[in-house]
Order: structure tokens, then C-alpha cells, then sequence
């Protein structure tokens, strides 16, 4: 498969849990993002990586949210003390150097109760 | 801060008609501009627009940018039921070279 792959597809949690997402970026992409959409609205940028820096964080990202790509591979996003307003769609997407036209995952639909 | 207005934010039409999306946008160092169609889950690129007036085609979909007057359509013509999704504009810009700010998608529904 040579798409972007985010795991899990769905998640519900209780609030105050920790959660974590996992993204698979296309093997030749140095650059992933992460994104969070909520419902009628167009994604928001959270966090960058270029290989395994992370460049730019949202001010969206709050203390509780962590991001990681170790190794410049695959990436983590973690949520702690989750509460409602996290609930959304957390969507990664990759893409190779001076490209702007990213290859989105399908998101990881994340519910807070 | 940029900011991506994206019209109508819904619109309802028959297969075989032709429809107009519009995107306009305020950004400080504009690079690019992107298309996408959004169905159940992930956003599937269309389009990237850098320079104002050349088309952008693709089958039944077309694009073109107007950078003097800040905005970009997307026309889609002879709908067909499988074109119904959200349409998303994007704009790159400002001293980033990767991150995109989105408009809030106009949601397209063609009925057979």
C-alpha cells in the first residue's frame, strides 16, 4: 500500500483519558503534518515535521498534545486528559520536499464521552 | 491572520448541470492555491494553482486562479452523482512553505 495509513480508524474514549494516534506517512515523503477537522468546518493545521524535526506547532496544540516522529519514519499523536472539545477528526497527510499537493490518511475520528 | 471564505457552503443540483465553486481568500505572501474533494474521510488533491489566469483541467473539473482579485473557481461540469462531497480550498502562504489554511469546503449534492 503506498498511501498514508492512520491508525485507529475510530476511537472513543472518557474524558480525562490518554489517547494515542499513529500515522504512516508514504515511505518517500519527508514532510508530515497533522490536521484536525470538526464537523463543517475545512482542516486546521496542528504540527509539522520535516523528517524527524518537528518545525511548527499550532497554538491549536494546547500542553496536553505531543507529537513525535522518531527516526523521520512514522509519527505519534498524543492527546492527555482528554476532554469533549477534542472530539474530531485528526487527520495526517504527507508529502515530498517542495510539494504542497499532500496526500491525506482517512483520519482518526476521535470521540470524547 | 489568513482567512479562506468558501461560497455557497451548500448547494443542491441535478445530474448534468454545471456548477461554480468560489473560493476567496486574505493572506500575507501568497504561494499556492489547492483544491480538494472531501467524501466520507480523507481529502483527495485536485488542483494547485500558483499563477493567475491559466486554467487547470482535469475531465469535467476545471480551475482557475484570479491572484489580482484574490479568489479561485472550480467549475464541474455535466455532474454526475459521484461528484457529490465537500469541496475544500486551501491557500499556502506566508513565510511557511508546507502549512495550508482551509476554507469551511462548500458541500456539493447532485441528485440523479
Amino acid at each position: 500500500d503506498t498511501g498514508v495509513s492512520q491508525n485507529p480508524r475510530h476511537k472513543i474514549t472518557k474524558r480525562g483519558q490518554n489517547v494515542t494516534f499513529r500515522c504512516d506517512p508514504i515511505s518517500e515523503h519527508n514532510r508530515l503534518y497533522w490536521y484536525r477537522q470538526t464537523l463543517g468546518q475545512g482542516p486546521e493545521f496542528l504540527t509539522y515535521f520535516q523528517n524527524e524535526a518537528q518545525l511548527e506547532k499550532s497554538r491549536l496544540l494546547s500542553d496536553r498534545f505531543s507529537a513525535e516522529r522518531p527516526k523521520g519514519s512514522f509519527s505519534t499523536l498524543e492527546i492527555q486528559r482528554t476532554e469533549q472539545g477534542d472530539s474530531a477528526m485528526y487527520l495526517c497527510a504527507s508529502s515530498p520536499w517542495r510539494d504542497y499537493g499532500y496526500t491525506f490518511g482517512s483520519g482518526t475520528r476521535l470521540t470524547v464521552v | 491572520e489568513d482567512k479562506v471564505v468558501q461560497s455557497p457552503l451548500s448547494l443542491v443540483v441535478h445530474e448534468g448541470d454545471t456548477v461554480t465553486l468560489n473560493c476567496s481568500y486574505e493572506v500575507t505572501n501568497f504561494r499556492s492555491l489547492l483544491w480538494y474533494k472531501q467524501e466520507k474521510k480523507a481529502p483527495t488533491f485536485l488542483f494547485m494553482l500558483t499563477s493567475s489566469g491559466i486554467e487547470k483541467k482535469s475531465g469535467r473539473l476545471s480551475s482557475i486562479l484570479d491572484k489580482k482579485e484574490l479568489f479561485s473557481i472550480l467549475n464541474i461540469t455535466a455532474t454526475q452523482t459521484g461528484d457529490s462531497a465537500v469541496y475544500l480550498c486551501a491557500v499556502n502562504s506566508g513565510g511557511s512553505n508546507y502549512k495550508l489554511t482551509f476554507g469551511k469546503g462548500t458541500l456539493l449534492t447532485v441528485n440523479p
